[in-house]
């Protein structure tokens, strides 16, 4: 059981906006320590999504975007499209842990 | 253009070691703090081991504390992860991860799978 919490899927409609939460605790995202995404297809590395909570590296479409509330953070997909389809994780600190990060379990966007 | 190239990765009896290397290239390495990070097939990533550009600073998961060994060589733009113990729990792709600003990964290799397995 991770110590950020990630529904294992969602799903939208192509042009749909969907959002995927992570929800942390006050000794992580509460705390006030960013919150990074990352994106995974199917057998392939992981990728930057997202960093500090709402930065996408060069390259990132804006229509993927990251927020931060009290102890959860979200990604946002706006205009969904099929090449989204993949798996999601969030990642951040926690100061209650002796680690350099924590991952969410990951979350599988289907689109529909 | 950046590479992250792990190798090593193999299939191993339980209790065996193992060591994974990963080779950095189109970057100044010595600049950069190091993550190993796996993934047990069909599950999520789970962080494992980081290293600082000096190797001062290195911290792991508790689930391989006191097996696992990160180390790092400046001169040869290199990453190790020497594994002990091993048992089907480490089953996994590893990958070797450029950590940035001390908070993210803003580069993955391609990753190396160990199997442990009698």
């Amino acid at each position: 059981q991770s110590v950020l919490t990630q529904p294992p899927s969602v799903s939208g409609a192509p042009g749909q906006t969907i959002t995927i939460p992570c929800t942390g605790s006050g000794s992580n995202i509460g705390a006030g320590y960013d919150v990074q995404w990352y994106q995974q297809f199917p057998g392939t590395a992981p990728k930057l999504l997202i960093y500090d909570n709402n930065n996408r590296p060069s390259g990132v479409p804006d229509r993927f975007s990251g927020s931060k509330s009290g102890t959860s953070a979200s990604l946002a997909i706006t205009g969904l499209q099929a090449e989204d389809e993949a798996d999601y994780y969030c990642q951040t600190y926690d100061n209650s842990l002796s680690a350099w990060g924590i991952f969410g379990g990951g979350t599988k966007l289907t689109v529909l | 253009e950046i590479q992250l190239v792990e190798s090593g990765g193999g299939l191993v009896q339980p209790g065996e070691s193992l060591r994974l290397s990963c080779a950095a290239s189109g970057f100044t390495f010595s600049s950069y703090s190091m993550n190993w990070v796996r993934q047990a097939p069909g599950k999520g990533l789970e962080w494992i081991s980081y290293i600082s550009t000096n190797s001062y600073t290195i911290y792991y998961a508790d689930s391989v504390r006191g097996r696992f060994t990160i180390s790092r060589d400046n001169a040869k733009n290199s990453l190790s992860l020497l594994m002990s113990s091993l048992t089907d729990e480490d089953t996994a792709i590893y990958y070797c991860a450029r950590v940035s600003d001390s908070t993210h990964i803003d580069f993955w290799g391609q990753g190396t799978l160990v199997a442990v397995s009698s």
